[in-house]
């Protein structure tokens, strides 16, 4: 499997906190997309970040990424209860037609 | 604007019935993806179509066959369940053929296999 790995796979943090995710991955990308999954859902397009940038914003979004460990990080800002969910790297993969998902982290915003 | 619909939203089946599951898009996508979610085992990708008139097998295609319908529309099908087959099934579609847009998803069919 192509699949990322999540880090951690599940984290639990009070309102206001900040919470810090990561993604590792194995092969070269052409970009690097966050999605999020509320329970029950479908999942929901966060931010994508190509694979010469090395960071992005976006409102209490941050994500970096470091082609050269292959590794990425979304870090959400003055968290909300709103912000629990299930949050996925996917990979879109140099000759590959298809994006990889990894397995995910259970973020978990206690009011 | 719907986005992407799917049908069912549930469905239990007995091992060796079939089904399909239909998924719908309103966006012009070109691109249209039918994924597995298992628990601990992120999405996997089952087939998905970079446009109309082409199919070509994910990750874990067996046991499963799409159909491209239109643009609009792209179907699985299970021709003989089996428990294996216990999952939530995702729908997407993104704006190419390539995959780096964003990919837009249907809320889910959860399917038991008994």
């Amino acid at each position: 499997s192509q699949q990322g790995e999540e880090d951690p796979q599940a984290l639990s943090i009070q309102e206001g906190e900040n919470a810090t995710m990561n993604c590792s991955y194995k092969t070269s990308i052409n970009n690097l997309q966050w999605y999020r999954q509320n329970s029950g859902r479908g999942l929901v397009h966060l931010i994508l970040i190509r694979s010469n940038e090395r960071e992005k914003h976006s409102g209490r979004l941050r994500v970096t990424l470091d082609t050269s460990k292959k590794s990425s990080s979304l870090l959400i800002t003055a968290s909300r209860a709103a912000d629990t969910a299930s949050y996925f790297c996917a990979t879109d993969e140099t000759g590959a037609n298809n994006l990889f998902f990894g397995t995910g982290t259970r973020l978990t915003v206690i009011p | 604007n719907a986005g992407v619909t799917q049908t069912p939203k549930f469905q239990v089946l007995k091992t060796g019935q079939s089904m399909t599951l239909q998924c719908a898009q309103d966006m012009n996508h070109n691109s249209m993806y039918w994924y597995r979610q298992d628990p601990g085992m992120g999405l996997r990708l089952i087939y998905y179509s970079a446009s109309e008139g082409t199919t070509d097998k994910g990750e874990v295609p067996n046991g499963y066959n799409v159909s491209r319908l239109n643009k609009r529309e792209f179907s699985l099908r299970l021709e003989s369940a089996a428990p294996s087959q216990t999952s939530v099934y995702f729908c997407a579609s993104s704006g190419s053929g390539r995959s780096y847009n964003e990919q837009f998803f249907g809320p889910g069919t959860r399917l038991t296999v008994l």
